[in-house]
């Protein structure tokens, strides 16, 4: 099957400081990568779709000036955290789609602490 | 927009015995219907998935029913076994994205 890889699968940051986390499609080209938080038992909160080349759009709620998305090529996409705080400390969860209407490939998750 | 509840929150059977997840959703022009499986620390991963133009879908131990005209559809597990254990979310595909329920955390008891 479809491999989506996410990179780190934990990280620790300081208040103020940002953070990148990657999204890739291993062995296949996604039209549509979407990004989603997920807080200690709740479910998927899907935060914004990603289409390679243009804007992402975003979930009402979600701030696009501090999730910074990027869609450079249709393997990558990447999530920047900006000047993280303690209340974006979560569990993001990446995955990305071959087609529209068709099977999702999680990656594994990211989980952020901001100390 | 599209809304997905999903039910019970926690079910908790004995070995050997069948799981019943249920899930509503509320935009008729759904049409895919993925169920995924969640160990902690983990990304979900799909375990079964079912399209509009069919009323049923069955791998091994894991089935699936929808219901277009109720909008609902459910995961049955039969013969759970200890490592069935985990967190199961039903989704809905609605407007080019997927809409998860609040999830279900199986246990299976030896």
């Amino acid at each position: 099957g479809a491999v989506v890889s996410q990179h780190p699968s934990w990280v620790i940051c300081k208040s103020g400081t940002s953070v990148k986390i990657e999204c890739r499609s291993l062995d296949f080209q996604a039209t549509t990568m979407f990004w989603y938080r997920q807080f200690p038992k709740q479910s998927l909160m899907l935060m914004a779709t990603s289409n390679e080349g243009s804007k992402a759009t975003y979930e009402q709620g979600v701030e696009k000036d501090k999730f910074l998305i990027n869609h450079a090529s249709l393997t990558l996409s990447t999530l920047t955290v900006t000047s993280a705080h303690p209340e974006d400390s979560s569990f993001y969860i990446c995955s990305a789609i071959k087609e529209m209407n068709t099977e999702a490939f999680f990656g594994q998750g990211t989980r952020l602490t901001v100390v | 927009g599209e809304n997905v509840e999903q039910h019970p929150s926690t079910l908790s059977v004995q070995e050997g015995d069948s799981a019943v997840i249920k899930c509503t959703y509320s935009d008729s022009a759904s049409n895919y219907f993925p169920w995924y499986k969640q160990e902690l620390g983990k990304g979900p991963q799909l375990i079964i998935d079912i399209r509009s133009n069919v009323g049923e879908k069955k791998d091994q131990r894991i089935a699936v029913t929808l219901n277009k005209t109720a909008k609902h559809f459910s995961l049955h597990i039969t013969e759970t076994q200890p490592e069935d254990s985990a967190v199961y979310f039903c989704a809905a595909h609605s407007g080019g994205k997927l809409i998860f329920g609040q999830g279900t955390e199986l246990s299976v008891k030896p």
